[in-house]
């Protein structure tokens, strides 16, 4: 069935570095790419998405793009700030299972 | 505001104590999903449903019962809880199934003794 694999965490970072989470899927079929962000104590909620192949999401300096030739949607961020830090998830929707399927999540700290 | 509600928040019961958290969308959303998650294992998904009167099991539904009688509503029911069912659980509903952003309540931290 349609699966996804994200990199395992904890992430640390300092303030202004660069961020990069690996993503990748296995899914038959044309699915929906996410990624949701849960900051602490809070519930998730959608960062970015792509619908199809080589679309690229952004949302608050954030970015990821579908690529199908590698089956990948990293998430990445040329500068990330301490009120970053929360846990990011990989989701794929739409494929043969129908459902949203999430990766296991990865925590990102960013130290100041 | 669009939004979706949990309640409660946090809940500390015993083995065997029936209990219901509820959950109410105000965007009119046809598809609702109930999902648990646990260190290490992210969330995974115990029942969905597709529009009123129509549920079905998720990943996980093992001691979970739903119900869905108005398209706001979308209860989780523990009749016989165990401590295993001591989790973080999240409400999201959506438009349509997968390919919609979902939109995540709160999430009700449950502790079973």
């Amino acid at each position: 069935g349609d699966s996804v694999t994200q990199m395992e965490g904890p992430v640390t970072l300092s303030e202004e570095a660069f961020l990069t989470i690996n993503c990748t899927y296995t899914a038959t079929g044309y699915p929906s790419l996410f990624w949701y962000v849960q900051y602490p104590g809070e519930g998730l909620q959608l960062l970015l998405k792509a619908t199809k192949a080589d679309d690229k999401g952004s949302n608050k300096g954030f970015e990821a793009t579908y690529r199908k030739e590698t089956t990948s949607f990293h998430l990445e961020k040329g500068s990330v700030q301490v009120s970053d830090s929360a846990v990011y998830f990989c989701a794929l929707g739409g494929g043969s299972q129908g459902n949203l399927i999430f990766g296991k999540g990865t925590k990102l700290s960013v130290k100041p | 505001e669009a939004q979706v509600t949990q309640n409660p928040r946090y809940l500390i019961t015993v083995t065997g104590k029936k209990l219901t958290v509820t959950c109410s969308q105000n965007m009119n959303h046809e598809y609702m999903s109930w999902y648990r998650q646990d260190p290490g294992l992210g969330l995974r998904q115990i029942y969905y449903s597709m529009n009123v009167e129509v549920t079905d099991k998720g990943d996980v539904p093992e001691g979970y019962k739903v119900s869905r009688k108005e398209k706001r509503n979308f209860p989780l029911i523990l009749e016989s809880p165990s401590p295993n069912q001591t989790s973080l659980y999240f409400c999201a509903s959506s438009f349509r199934e997968g390919r919609d952003e979902q939109f995540f309540g709160p999430g009700t931290r449950l502790t079973v003794l």
